[in-house]
């Protein structure tokens, strides 16, 4: 079935640090693909997006493109900010059915002053 | 901007009693979700709804859970009788028509009632 894959946390960085969080998936076809951010106590809240290959998702100073030779949706910001201390979870869309969200299982990032 | 509403925000229970989670959908959005989030771990789907009828529900999902809509804007989540595993997270998800909708097939999240079974 469909799966997606995050490399795994904690992800420590200091302030204006570059950021890239692995995300690849396996699925049929080619889903919309998504990363969603978790602030500490909140819920889910879309970061960004992308529906077919080559698009690139772009939101906050966060980018992703949508890879599909590699299958993979990593997540970067070229100068992250102690604000983007969350979760952030990369997930797709299952095309089957009534599109239920896949997700992975989150990457928690850590900015330090 | 419409938002998906939950309530409460933090439920406390005895294991064995029924539970009730409730959501506010976004108005004109036709498919409806419950995600759980265990604490720590990833976010996991847990039943569609559309139409007024389940169109999809996970293995988790098992008799004790049920989903309903009652009145059209509310979309209720039931646990019958609770387990200790079932404390977590719960989110509910809203999303319009894919093709008339300016969103597309992006679903829309509510912040959660956290459940808490002791």
């Amino acid at each position: 079935g469909d799966s997606v894959t995050q490399m795994e946390g904690p992800v420590t960085l200091s302030e204006e640090a570059f950021l890239t969080i692995n995300c690849t998936y396996t699925a049929t076809g080619y889903p919309s693909l998504f990363w969603y951010v978790q602030y500490p106590g909140e819920g889910l809240q879309l970061l960004l997006k992308a529906t077919k290959a080559d698009d690139k998702g772009s939101n906050k100073g966060f980018e992703a493109t949508y890879r599909k030779e590699t299958t993979s949706f990593h997540l970067e910001k070229g100068s992250v900010q102690v604000s983007d201390s969350a979760v952030y979870f990369c997930a797709l869309l299952s095309s089957g059915g009534y599109n239920k969200l896949i997700f992975g299982a989150g990457t928690r990032l850590a900015v330090h002053p | 901007e419409p938002e998906v509403t939950q309530t409460p925000s933090h439920q406390v229970t005895q294991m064995g009693q029924e539970v009730i989670l409730r959501c506010v959908p976004i108005s004109n959005h036709l498919y409806f979700y419950w995600y759980r989030q265990i604490l720590g771990q990833k976010v996991e789907f847990l039943v569609s709804f559309y139409n007024n009828e389940i169109s999809e529900k996970s293995e988790i999902f098992d008799d004790q859970f049920s989903v309903e809509r009652p009145d059209g804007s509310n979309f209720t989540l039931k646990i019958r009788s609770t387990k200790l595993e079932d404390s977590a997270m719960y989110f509910c998800a809203s999303r319009g028509n894919t093709w008339t909708s300016g969103s597309g097939n992006e679903q829309f999240f509510g912040p959660g009632t956290r459940l808490t079974v002791l």
